[in-house]
């Protein structure tokens, strides 16, 4: 079985300060790791994966995101937030091969 | 390049009455994928197409829930006869040929609401 939990509902950052949303997983092997985000009323955007190789891994819009093996975490980040970044964002992992396991979603807001 | 299509954006029915959603993949992808989301909980996986086969439907509700995909390029997702509990969003992918890394391609979604 696969899964994946965000811990939080809600983040809230000041613009200009750090983003993190957290996300951790359950898979019984090697897990592929993606994070998504839906503006209002738009589909989910994919922002950026994880299959192997180096942890820390680049994504769209200044995102990034840390594999942790040892703590089964994927927490996404960026440096510096901005007001657009408001959205909802989910984590989902994939085991088995297609077919994704999705987080509750984290609605962040960043506020000017 | 479009991206994955989705119609109705809305849909408002009464329980009993039946539904019918569409997804246009992107073309060239031969997975196809539908997801719901129920009342802001997380998104679940409904069941996958491989060209005009299902592949894995392990996530289908029930049988009032009929999903097809004739000559493996749009596919349809039919409820029939509908309920309170099949509210939510439903969410269709797309993701190309080869390879399980391969992220997929969300469309926006249809709202259904169940009244």
């Amino acid at each position: 079985a696969q899964s994946v939990a965000q811990p939080e509902d809600q983040v809230n950052v000041a613009e200009g300060n750090p983003l993190t949303v957290k996300c951790t997983y359950s898979v019984s092997g090697n897990p592929y790791l993606f994070w998504y985000v839906q503006y209002p009323n738009r589909g989910l955007q994919f922002l950026l994966k994880y299959i192997t190789g180096d942890n820390l891994v680049k994504g769209s819009y200044g995102f990034e995101a840390e594999f942790n093996k040892s703590q089964t975490s994927f927490h996404l980040k960026k440096p510096s937030a901005l007001v657009s970044d408001s959205a909802l964002y989910f984590c989902a992992v994939t085991l088995q091969g297609y077919k994704l396991s999705f987080g509750a979603g984290t609605t962040v807001t960043v506020r000017a | 390049e479009a991206g994955v299509t989705q119609f109705p954006s809305h849909s408002v029915i009464e329980k009993g009455q039946t539904v019918t959603l569409r997804c246009d993949p992107i073309s060239g992808h031969d997975n196809l994928y539908w997801y719901r989301r129920v009342m802001g909980k997380e998104i679940k996986f409904l069941l996958h197409f491989v060209k005009e086969s299902k592949q894995d439907e392990s996530g289908m509700p029930n049988n009032r829930f009929l999903a097809e995909r004739t000559g493996g390029t749009y596919s349809t997702l039919k409820v029939q006869p509908a309920e309170l509990e099949d509210s939510g969003v439903y969410f269709c992918a797309s993701s190309q040929p080869s390879g399980s890394s391969n992220e997929q391609f969300f469309g926006p979604g249809t709202r259904l609401t169940v009244l």
